[in-house]
């Protein structure tokens, strides 16, 4: 049963549009979620994150919004560029006794955006 | 640079071989991770170590053992291949000081298994 679900594996936009990704979660005990973003023969790298305290966090041209009600998180990428084409995944985290922390992966969204 | 490395990058072995992935970082964090990635399926946890003396068994430890040889190095293990275990095989990093929470992966290992 997957905690983490990305239910578009594949995503297309314009240059210059915006590119919203989401992502659905089931585990209420979610406290930190994250954005990674994976370009082909690369490790993921770490693009973002969203404590659950909060409801919206901004870096440059990246957004993540969290509506915990719906459990639901987005990506938003405004304007989208060509370089961000890549694989991008969702992540959960939450702390359990005596394990600390471990990140639970969705299956990614393709994004690809078109010059 | 600090970084996340894993040998080797590709590999190709048979039904029944014994193979070893190797995971080295220079970021002096303390806690090490092995994850697969399958198509359609994201990134599954294998096994993770918070320590030298602390190994835990992930979502998918079946068919595989690790092995945290210093601080810097963990190494994972496939016991006698099979071929469901063709997949891509990352490293990766966090450290205490960070919460553990943002973790940073090596390149990756591709390995079939004929």
């Amino acid at each position: 049963d997957q905690q983490v679900k990305q239910n578009s594996p594949s995503l297309s936009v314009q240059e210059g549009r915006i590119s919203i990704l989401n992502c659905d979660y089931t585990n209420s005990m979610f406290d930190y979620f994250l954005w990674y973003k994976k370009y082909p023969a690369e490790g993921p790298t770490f693009l973002i994150s969203i404590s659950s305290i909060k409801d919206k966090n901004e870096d440059g041209r990246f957004t993540v919004f969290l509506n915990k009600s719906a459990k639901h998180l987005s990506l938003h990428i405004v304007p989208s560029q060509p370089g961000d084409s890549a694989v991008y995944f969702c992540a959960a985290s939450f702390f359990s006794s005596g394990s600390a922390r471990q990140l639970t992966f969705g299956s990614g969204t393709q994004l690809t955006v078109l010059p | 640079d600090a970084d996340v490395t894993q040998t080797p990058r590709n590999r190709i072995t048979k039904t029944g071989k014994r193979i070893m992935l190797e995971c080295s970082q220079t970021k002096g964090h303390d806690r090490m991770y092995w994850y697969r990635q399958d198509p359609g399926l994201g990134l599954r946890l294998i096994y993770y170590s918070f320590d030298v003396k602390d190994i835990n068994k992930g979502e998918i430890s079946d068919g595989y053992s690790v092995s945290r040889q210093a601080q810097a190095k963990f190494s994972l293990s496939l016991e006698s291949a099979i071929p469901n275990q063709t997949a891509l095989y990352f490293c990766a990093t966090s450290s205490k000081r960070l919460w553990g929470i943002e973790q940073f992966f090596g390149p990756g290992t591709r390995l079939t298994v004929l």
